[in-house]
């Protein structure tokens, strides 16, 4: 089993859509979770990161947390052409505390 | 405040050749990280410093590749010699105390090729 799976996509929405990325990790007492954005080329970008159940929001973006379900979210409401990118899960275990990515979700926001 | 620095951006070399890559993290981050980023993958961690001390380095081929951070600042990371498998961007990423919530801020990375 992958340490933190993700979608591959992808994903595709029309401008001003709601965006849902998903993720699922295997380490069930994992500590932080992040969302780093990527665009094509360059360095990934810290964009949300949540630390307990529940949701965290920030602007158009929405963390969502279940740890009993080891899976975390990233909503993207009112998307732009511009949040096209690939979407990094990453997960910082409870054994390890070592940061680890999932593969990432491509989204493409068609204007 | 400057982010982290990265040299070269690109580099193309043969197989059996040796190369370094070059990071300078943010100023009085503590914590330096090193991944490789194969196309299509996630970022892979191979290397950890707590200033000059390696935290982490479980995921790093000792057998040809090696890193140090000599004065807990800067930091290079050596491939020798260098494989096809090898291909990746090379990321260096900081972080002030490497605690478990905070932010890696990532430099612009080196690609590497090896042909």
């Amino acid at each position: 089993q992958k340490e933190v799976e993700q979608n591959s996509g992808p994903l595709s929405v029309p401008e001003g859509a709601i965006a849902s990325l998903n993720c699922t990790y295997s380490d069930r007492v994992s500590q932080s979770f992040f969302w780093y954005r990527q665009y094509s080329g360059k360095s990934p970008e810290l964009i949300m990161s949540i630390y307990s159940n529940g949701d965290k929001e920030d602007g158009r973006f929405t963390a969502q947390l279940n740890k009993a379900s080891q899976y975390v979210s990233l909503l993207i409401r009112d998307s732009q052409p511009s949040d096209s990118a690939t979407y990094l899960c990453a997960v910082i275990g409870g054994s390890n505390y070592k940061l680890t990515f999932g593969k990432g979700t491509l989204l493409t926001v068609n204007p | 405040e400057a982010g982290v620095a990265q040299s070269p951006r690109y580099k193309i070399i043969e197989k059996r050749q040796s190369v370094a890559f070059w990071c300078n993290p943010i100023s009085g981050h503590a914590t330096l990280y090193w991944y490789q980023q194969i196309l299509g993958q996630g970022p892979k961690l191979l290397i950890q410093f707590q200033n000059n001390g390696v935290v982490d380095d479980s995921q790093l081929p000792k057998d040809r590749f090696s890193a140090e951070r000599l004065k807990g600042v800067d930091s290079t990371l050596k491939i020798q010699p260098a494989k096809l498998e090898d291909s990746a961007v090379y990321l260096c990423a900081s972080s002030p105390s490497g605690g478990v919530t905070e932010t890696q801020y990532f430099g612009p990375g080196t690609r590497l090729l090896v042909l």
